[in-house]
């Protein structure tokens, strides 16, 4: 079967990094996204990466490694408005998109 | 303004009524999406569109229907034979299916079944 996993929830510091772990086992790979999702709001497109290695975005970074079916979500400088939670999901060979449970974090002044 | 409009926010029926959940988009998107959200569970895709007059059920489409005569509208119904119909319903759309194009997400609907 197809699995995304992420943690369920993470606690970090205003002003500090947060590495958000997914790892995947899928049917074929067409790339990964990455969302965030504010509770009760619809999720939001934050970076898509289909090659290895580290996509950098302002304060946010994703990185990717296809042979480990591992990404990460790096972020930098943390805001209070930075609390919501992180989907991972993996667009497999049929390009459906095969979602994580999500991460939510919670970020304490 | 472009985006995607998902009306009401929030819904309530009563136990073995049918209803429809709106979803507009004015993007000029081909492809629509419905998932459901439910807690701790990521999201699980229902139906989805590539072209007008065509769908094709995802994991999980029993007891769900949609319809697509625009491009725009993309309506989803919940019939009572779902088993479990409260949820948060979610409506994207992409400019194709068969491409690595990103979704885009309406607000959603939380609909309540009493």
């Amino acid at each position: 079967g197809q699995n995304i996993d992420q943690p369920t929830e993470m606690t970090a510091t205003e002003g500090a990094i947060v590495q958000i772990n997914c790892t995947y086992q899928t049917s074929g790979f067409n790339g990964l996204f990455w969302y965030q999702q504010h509770a009760g709001e619809a999720p939001t497109f934050l970076s898509y990466n289909v090659l290895d290695g580290l996509e950098e975005k302002g304060r946010f970074s994703s990185f990717l490694s296809r042979s480990k079916g591992y990404s990460y979500l790096l972020l930098k400088e943390l805001q209070m408005k930075d609390s919501a939670s992180y989907l991972c999901a993996v667009l497999d060979s049929n390009y459906q998109l095969i979602w994580g449970a999500g991460t939510k974090l919670i970020i304490k002044p | 303004d472009g985006g995607i409009t998902q009306s009401p926010k929030y819904l309530f029926r009563k136990e073995g009524q049918n209803v429809t959940l709106s979803c507009e988009q004015n993007l000029n998107h081909d492809a629509m999406y419905w998932y459901r959200q439910d807690p701790g569970q990521g999201l699980r895709l229902i139906y989805y569109s590539q072209i007008v007059n065509d769908f094709q059920k995802g994991d999980i489409a029993e007891g769900y229907s949609v319809s697509r005569e625009k491009k725009e509208s993309f309506p989803l119904t919940v019939t009572s034979a779902q088993k479990n119909p409260t949820a948060f319903y979610l409506c994207a759309s992409s400019q194709i299916r068969t491409d690595t194009d990103t979704q885009y997400f309406g607000p959603g609907t939380r609909l309540t079944v009493l």
